[in-house]
């Protein structure tokens, strides 16, 4: 079974300061992770993906993820916020056997960018 | 139109009544989703369907009740729903067996 844990339902920082969003996952096999951003009013958009290829991954806006099986983390960042990055984050592993798509998402995190 | 598009936006209904989501997507997938959003708690996925074959039903309640008449088309028809139904639907879709899904705007519902 998969599941996915992000630490910090609110995350408040200045605009230009490091943006550091937390997630830890849970999987009994290699996972897919992804991370995806959704806007107010908006559905989900995804921000970038780690699918057994080069653990650090790049993604839109400047975003970036990093794939540490040690930690089971797949932590997202970015070095300098925008007011437009204030959006809700979600972190997901792809669970279900073979290839079936099924996406097992967090609760979630909020960004807040203070100027 | 390009994407995944979902109609209506918003929707108000009273736990008596009988209404329709509906998700269209042009972007030539075959699985197509129906997720819940609530407030303070992770999306729920609660339909899958794959080449208009339901095959993921996530223990939903009956007053929910999806239908797919084809590859780009998905509803989810509603009826004698409860207050705590109400939240944001999403609709999703992917090609079959792919890891990225494509998620429209979502409808926000308000059991009343």
């Amino acid at each position: 079974a998969q599941s996915v844990t992000q630490l910090g339902s609110h995350v408040s920082v200045s605009e230009g300061a490091l943006v550091l969003l937390r997630c830890n996952y849970s999987s009994s096999v290699p996972p897919y992770l992804f991370w995806y951003v959704q806007y107010p009013n908006q559905g989900l958009q995804l921000l970038l993906k780690y699918t057994s290829a080069a653990t650090l991954v790049k993604g839109i806006n400047g975003f970036e993820a990093e794939f540490k099986k040690s930690e089971t983390s797949f932590h997202l960042t970015k070095p300098s916020a925008h007011m437009s990055d204030a959006a809700e984050y979600f972190c997901a592993v792809r669970g279900g056997s073979g290839n079936t798509g099924k996406l097992i998402f967090g609760q979630g995190t909020t960004l807040q960018v203070k100027p | 139109e390009t994407g995944v598009t979902q109609t209506p936006r918003h929707l108000v209904m009273g736990m008596t009544n009988k209404k329709s989501l509906k998700c269209e997507q042009h972007l030539g997938h075959n699985a197509m989703y129906w997720y819940k959003q609530s407030a303070k708690k992770p999306l729920e996925l609660m339909f899958v369907y794959n080449f208009k074959e339901q095959t993921e039903n996530n223990s939903v309640p009956s007053r929910f009740s999806p239908e797919c008449p084809n590859s780009s088309h998905l509803f989810l028809h509603l009826h004698t729903l409860q207050p705590e139904d109400s939240a944001l639907y999403l609709c999703a879709s992917s090609p079959v067996d792919a890891d990225t899904q494509y998620f429209g705007p979502g409808t926000r519902l308000t059991v009343l």
